[in-house]
């Protein structure tokens, strides 16, 4: 069984378009962590969710909304996309939020926005 | 502020050479935690190896080896006898809080 499983693994769409990405863990884990990573293959976390609460919202516009219905899943849903949005969105998890908890990730969410 | 520099863009080594992949960090914090992940040409990124700033002995596993010195606020990654797997980008990593904080990686070609 997949750890952090994400789908879709490629999405290609138009620009101004909506769409998720959907990601859910079956570690256990109470924190969750959408990481957006840049063709340059930088990683830079959007946002972190513990126990369905938000405690992370990096500077990320607000055409990107997280959710989580419960601690198992966060989704991700970006509105009217741009040909910026072009990365790998990686969700992962963690045991719990604070220092030292190991970070898993999914297998990534390819997005191409043409 | 926090800050890890992973300055070595791109190495290329034959097979069966050993190669060092440095990591410095910055970090006005006591407490704090480094990592390592590896993220092959399939894309995902696979946790590699945790280490707390009050622990600064050396780990080895299996053909990989870690050094951690906190006068130097670095975390090296050594990896023995390189196989053509070991082909892939290899990220540093600080934690302290919530936060990660990711270098910028460090791609490795190993070549038969």
């Amino acid at each position: 069984d997949t750890a952090v499983s994400q789908t879709p693994k490629y999405l290609v769409t138009q620009m101004g378009n909506d769409k998720s990405i959907k990601c859910e863990q079956n570690l256990g884990h109470d924190t969750m962590y959408w990481y957006k990573q840049d063709s340059k293959k930088f990683l830079k976390i959007m946002f972190s969710y513990n126990n369905k609460e938000l405690i992370i919202n990096e500077t990320v516009p607000n055409r990107f909304s997280p959710k989580s219905p419960d601690k198992a899943h966060l989704n991700l849903h970006i509105n009217s996309l741009e040909l910026g949005d072009s990365a790998v969105y990686f969700c992962a998890s963690s045991r719990e939020a604070g220092v030292g908890n190991t970070i898993y990730f999914g297998e990534g969410s390819w997005l191409t926005v043409v | 502020a926090q800050k890890v520099t992973q300055a070595q863009t791109e190495i290329s080594v034959v097979e069966k050479e050993d190669v060092t992949l440095d990591c410095v960090y910055e970090t006005r914090d006591t407490t704090y935690y480094l990592f390592w992940y590896k993220q092959p040409p399939s894309g995902e990124l696979v946790f590699l190896i945790r280490r707390n700033s009050f622990d600064e002995q050396n780990e080895i596993s299996g053909r990989y080896s870690w050094n951690f010195q906190k006068s130097t606020s670095s975390f090296n990654f050594t990896i023995t006898a390189s196989q053509v797997v070991d082909s892939a980008v290899y990220f540093c990593a600080l934690s302290n809080f919530n936060k990660f904080y990711f270098g910028s990686g460090t791609k490795l070609n190993v070549k038969p």
